[in-house]
């Protein structure tokens, strides 16, 4: 079946330090891949989106990489922020976004 | 952005009563929405596709009959639970795609509704 694993260990950093989160899966070939943020009792918010042919995407402070024949994707956030601190879903879909699946989350904590 | 909201919050009902949660885009239309169930650090759990117009479509071990979905316009839908019980309670969270070229790619979620069954 089809399966996506995040480290749900927390991961504990220290602000200014650059964050590194993994997303990896099996038994799928996804169309593309996207990380949300989810903050304790809020619905997740739409941060990147990558597509299978594309190897990097940045935004401001963060970068996504997509190894397709890894089938792995990191999610790096750079100079993070005790503001950054927030659970991190990683999620994948086929073409046309008709099926999209989540993974748990990775919870990250920057440390003032 | 696309903005989707959700209501109520918070809901605290009695078992064996039925409980309305509405989704509505406020800023875009939603021929699409689907309905997650969280549980407390587990992933996000697709309920149900709520197709505008047409009847909702349920994943597998979700029962139709007692999750009931109407998308009554292009920026609403509604999820009733129905006869709620304990094992119910959970974290329901509505989102709607963008159609950027045909194609339903990011979603926009509402801001979830905490639903506890005494």
């Amino acid at each position: 079946s089809q399966k996506i694993e995040q480290n749900s260990e927390a991961l504990n950093i220290q602000e200014g330090k650059t964050a590194t989160l993994t997303c990896n899966y099996t038994n799928y070939s996804p169309a593309y891949l996207q990380w949300y943020r989810q903050d304790p009792g809020r619905g997740p918010v739409f941060l990147l989106l990558i597509r299978e042919n594309e190897k990097e995407k940045r935004k401001e402070r963060l970068k996504v990489t997509f190894d397709t024949t890894l089938k792995q994707s990191l999610f790096h956030i750079t100079a993070s922020q005790p503001a950054d601190s927030a659970t991190y879903l990683c999620a994948l879909s086929d073409t046309g976004g008709f099926k999209t699946i989540f993974g748990a989350g990775t919870r990250l904590f920057v440390k003032a | 952005g696309a903005v989707v909201s959700q209501h109520p919050s918070w809901v605290i009902c009695k078992s064996g009563t039925s409980v309305k949660i509405e989704c509505r885009s406020l800023d875009f239309q939603a021929t699409t929405m689907f309905w997650y169930r969280q549980f407390p650090k587990q992933s996000l759990m697709l309920m149900a596709t709520s197709n505008e117009g047409s009847k909702a479509t349920y994943e597998q071990g979700v029962e139709k009959d007692k999750f009931l979905i109407n998308h009554a316009s292009l920026t609403l839908s509604t999820l009733t639970v129905t006869s709620a019980h304990p094992e119910d309670s959970s974290f329901y969270i509505c989102s709607a795609p963008t159609s950027a070229g045909g194609l339903r790619e990011t979603q926009y979620f509402g801001p979830g509704t905490r639903l506890l069954v005494l």
